[in-house]
């Protein structure tokens, strides 16, 4: 079976510092990893993935994601933040392995408050 | 979040009551999805279509009845309405057998009452 974990409910972050949320994963084989942002009232909109090749993935918003395959981990980066960036914020994972259905195993979600 | 759409956007209903929630989609994705997003659980998958006409089970099915007679269509049925279900229910579509991830809806908030 697949799992997602962020160990952090929230992340609270000054405007203008560097901010990470955190994501490790469990998969049988290899995985696919993605990161999604909700804003208030709103669905999930894709921010980035990781299939193969490098393990630094740049996305959307400039945020960048760190895939470590020997810790399990995939978080989520930003050198800078913004005001503008406080949402929550998922992980998803798929394994290689189970074709069948296409489901992506989703996190529990953090809170990232950016503040001024 | 154009190209997928959900329908209501708030919906009130009592105990006991039978309510659809609709989801549509203009691509002609394969693939569809129905989660609920509770507090302290994230997303929990209640069901999932690969196709028109195929249909399977998510984590939290119970309580819950889907079809697909169209590829664009995927609406949720609540039977008969608990106040467990009151929740924040998103669809998804996915192109198919790729890599490539979700797009979600703006989301159905139902409160049972």
């Amino acid at each position: 079976a697949q799992s997602v974990a962020q160990p952090e409910d929230q992340v609270n972050v000054a405007e203008g510092n560097p901010l990470t949320v955190k994501c490790t994963y469990s998969v049988s084989g290899n995985p696919y990893l993605f990161w999604y942002v909700q804003y208030p009232n709103r669905g999930l909109q894709f921010l980035l993935k990781y299939i193969t090749g490098d393990n630094l993935v740049k996305g959307s918003y400039g945020f960048e994601a760190e895939f470590n395959k020997s810790q399990t981990s995939f978080h989520l980066k930003k050198p800078s933040a913004l005001v503008s960036d406080s949402a929550l914020y998922f992980c998803a994972v798929r394994d290689d392995i189970h074709i069948a259905g296409n489901m992506l195993t989703f996190g529990g979600g953090t809170r990232l408050m950016v503040k001024p | 979040d154009a190209g997928i759409t959900q329908s209501p956007r708030y919906k009130i209903t009592e105990t006991g009551r039978q309510v659809t929630l609709m989801c549509h989609q203009t691509w002609s994705h394969s693939y569809m999805f129905w989660y609920r997003q509770d507090l302290g659980h994230g997303l929990r998958l209640i069901y999932y279509s690969a196709a028109a006409d195929i249909t399977d089970k998510g984590e939290v099915p119970d309580g819950y009845v889907v079809s697909r007679s169209k590829t664009e269509n995927f609406p949720l049925t609540l039977e008969s309405a608990t106040r467990s279900q009151t929740s924040v229910y998103f669809c998804a579509s996915s192109e198919g057998l790729t890599v490539g991830g979700y797009t979600f809806g703006s989301g159905t908030r139902l409160t049972v009452v």
